[in-house]
């Protein structure tokens, strides 16, 4: 089953408020990546958290990896039109002898006016 | 940035017949290339992992004889989805990663696939 999981699924905000994205694996990840994907688009990375704890900012946004690990944030301040999309959270399972990206469940932003 | 380019964009094709889809990595070369394949409003679910000059692993529960995977160059690795059937119309994304280990990775822009 998936062992990235992300809430909430769905999310529908007005524009100027504030946005959250939980992410948490059932197991320890090497990184967390982030991506955005468009309606209709591909995902496209936004970044990524190496280090235990470690607190990375992009304009409005704010991406938080947890101390264990195992789990990560994504914060959209005072959103915008413009950030409506799906947002993943992706990690590297070692499974066997591969390490592979396993995506989020996602979370799916509407930013209305 | 790395640039991944996937072709066609979109394809309908009947049931029965095959479709190739084709991922080119434009400006690096790319020993290993991921497909994945997502259905309306989920999530990526890796179908296999492509690689150059030996034969591509596929995750478990994909059929291998039915996803075709070829990887015969350093910039070109190509999916068929032979005997299509209505069940297998959904959206496939290749993608390639930047050298190093656990890097990021570059998505195609997908192929929406409609079997009718």
């Amino acid at each position: 089953g998936q062992q990235v999981m992300q809430i909430p699924q769905y999310q529908h905000v007005q524009e100027g408020e504030d946005f959250t994205t939980y992410c948490n694996s059932s197991t320890t990840l090497s990184n967390i990546q982030w991506y955005k994907q468009r309606p209709g688009g591909h995902p496209v990375f936004l970044i990524q958290l190496v280090k235990s704890g470690e607190v990375k900012k992009q304009k409005r946004l704010t991406f938080q990896f947890g101390e264990a690990k195992k789990n990560s944030s994504l914060h959209i301040t005072a959103t915008q039109t413009t950030d409506v999309g799906t947002y993943f959270c992706a990690g590297y399972l070692n499974t066997g002898t591969a390490s592979k990206l396993t995506f989020g469940t996602g979370t799916r932003l509407q930013v209305t006016l | 940035g790395a640039v991944v380019s996937q072709h066609p964009s979109w394809v309908i094709c009947k049931s029965g017949t095959s479709v190739k889809i084709e991922c080119r990595s434009l400006d690096f070369q790319a020993t290993t290339m991921f497909w994945y394949r997502q259905f309306p409003k989920q999530s990526l679910m890796l179908m296999a992992t492509s690689n150059e000059g030996s034969k591509a692993t596929y995750e478990q529960g994909v059929e291998k004889d039915k996803f075709l995977i070829n990887h015969a160059s350093l910039t070109l690795s190509t999916l068929t989805v032979t005997s299509a059937h209505p069940e297998d119309s959904s959206f496939y994304i290749c993608s390639a990663r930047d050298p190093g280990v656990n890097s990021p990775l570059h998505f195609g822009n997908g192929t929406r696939l409609t079997v009718t």
